[in-house]
């Protein structure tokens, strides 16, 4: 069984500021893991995806993710946020593939000038 | 190319009412999967088809059904509805669900029962 957990339900930065969307993961085989981007009244976007090899991943938009196996973490980062970030961020995990994911609860992420 | 189409965008149905929803993948796409969102739940995972055979299913009562056609479009179906199945109801694409391939979502059909 997998499982994800994302803290906190809402972050608020300032736009220039460092972003830190933090997730962990529970998997009892090693997982595929996923960061995915909503904006109001639209689908899922894949913003990067964690399969094998190297554990920092970059992603679109300038965000980037590490890997990171003994702390069953996969945390999101962006260096300087900007207004068009403000968004709902998803992780999730699957070990069968895209088609299966698990998500988490999702961060919703606050941009004010 | 044309993205994942969701149709209809809205629709409000009352209570014990049945209802069908349909996804156009993108060509080519033989996977579709279907996932629901509600504030309380976030996103579940429904089922999975692909090549017309359902592949995989989460953990939703016998009334959410579904069915892939030779083309691969999607259909759900949800009866007897009930207030708590009122949500956004997202499929995604993908040339055939693995790893090696991205998922594309639609922009969702939002449901809701009264």
């Amino acid at each position: 069984a997998q499982s994800v957990t994302q803290l906190g339900s809402h972050v608020s930065v300032s736009e220039g500021a460092l972003v830190l969307l933090r997730c962990n993961y529970s998997s009892s085989v090693p997982p595929y893991l996923f960061w995915y981007v909503q904006y109001p009244n639209q689908g899922l976007q894949l913003l990067l995806k964690y399969t094998t090899g190297a554990t920092l991943v970059k992603g679109i938009n300038g965000f980037e993710a590490e890997f990171k196996k003994s702390e069953t973490s996969f945390h999101l980062t962006k260096p300087s946020a900007h207004m068009s970030d403000a968004a709902e961020y998803f992780c999730a995990v699957s070990a069968a593939g895209y088609s299966t994911l698990t998500f988490g609860k999702g961060t919703m992420l606050l941009v004010s000038p | 190319k044309a993205g994942v189409t969701q149709t209809p965008r809205y629709l409000i149905k009352t209570r014990g009412q049945q209802v069908t929803l349909s996804c156009s993948p993108i060509s080519g796409h033989r996977s579709v999967s279907w996932y629901q969102q509600t504030p309380g739940q976030g996103l579940q995972f429904l089922f999975e088809y692909f090549s017309e055979t359902q592949r995989n299913k989460g953990n939703f009562p016998g009334r959410f059904s579904g069915r892939q056609f030779s083309n691969s479009r999607s259909e759900m179906n949800v009866s007897t509805l009930e207030l708590g199945d009122s949500a956004l109801y997202l499929c995604a694409s993908s040339l055939n669900g693995g790893m090696n391939t991205e998922a594309f979502f639609g922009q969702g059909t939002r449901l809701t029962v009264v």
